[in-house]
């Protein structure tokens, strides 16, 4: 069974500094993996997506995160860290015949002025 | 594209009751989703709908818990006999087959179980 596991439930950073949120999954093929971001009282919205190719991924909002199989990760990076990035992140994985996504228990930023 | 649109927003109920929510996918999207989200977790999946069949339940779908799709298009989750542990954000997305699993998600429907 797939799962997905985000080190850190909170994670605080200064205003201006790097931004990395840790994502690790299991899965018994080559799965694809998500980035999706919650903010209060609102739906998840897709930050990035790795399917095929390249394994760095560049998302919205100056995201990126890298897939790296031989460490089964998938984490999150921002260079320079803004006040709007404050939320609640997840890190899904789905199978690629399968539909259903499966996530982590998520990780909340929060960003220091 | 008016996104998926979920209703209602808010639910309090009296345990025993029953409930209904109601989501709108994006309007070309043939699959829909739902998820449900309690507090500090992340989304788990109920079930999935490709056009009207239901493809997948999840162990998490107790008999309570009944998803329709009748037309392909919205979909209704009912649970009956509401139990305070059914208190949750109930998550509605949706996609399009081909577009590599990417899934479009409602602003959710939160249910209070009193």
């Amino acid at each position: 069974a797939q799962s997905v596991t985000q080190l850190g439930s909170h994670v605080s950073v200064s205003e201006g500094a790097l931004v990395l949120l840790r994502c690790n999954y299991s899965s018994s093929v080559p799965p694809y993996l998500f980035w999706y971001v919650q903010y209060p009282n609102q739906g998840l919205q897709l930050l990035l997506k790795y399917t095929t190719g390249a394994t760095l991924v560049k998302g919205i909002n100056g995201f990126e995160a890298e897939f790296k199989k031989s460490e089964t990760s998938f984490h999150l990076t921002k260079p320079s860290a803004h006040m709007s990035d404050a939320a609640e992140y997840f890190c899904a994985v789905s199978d690629q015949g399968a539909q259903k996504l499966v996530f982590g228990q998520g990780t909340r930023l929060t960003i220091n002025p | 594209d008016t996104g998926v649109s979920q209703n209602p927003r808010h639910k309090i109920t009296k345990r025993g009751q029953n409930v209904t929510f109601r989501c709108d996918p994006i309007s070309e999207h043939n699959r829909l989703y739902w998820y449900r989200q309690t507090l500090g977790q992340g989304p788990e999946f109920l079930t999935y709908f490709q056009n009207e069949a239901q493809l997948e339940k999840s162990r998490l779908l107790s008999d309570r818990f009944s998803a329709e799709r009748p037309k392909g298009s919205f979909s209704t989750l009912e649970i009956q006999r509401t139990e305070q542990g059914d208190s949750a954000m109930y998550l509605c997305a949706s996609s399009l087959a081909g577009t590599g699993h990417i899934q479009y998600f409602g602003a959710g429907t939160r249910l209070s179980v009193l």
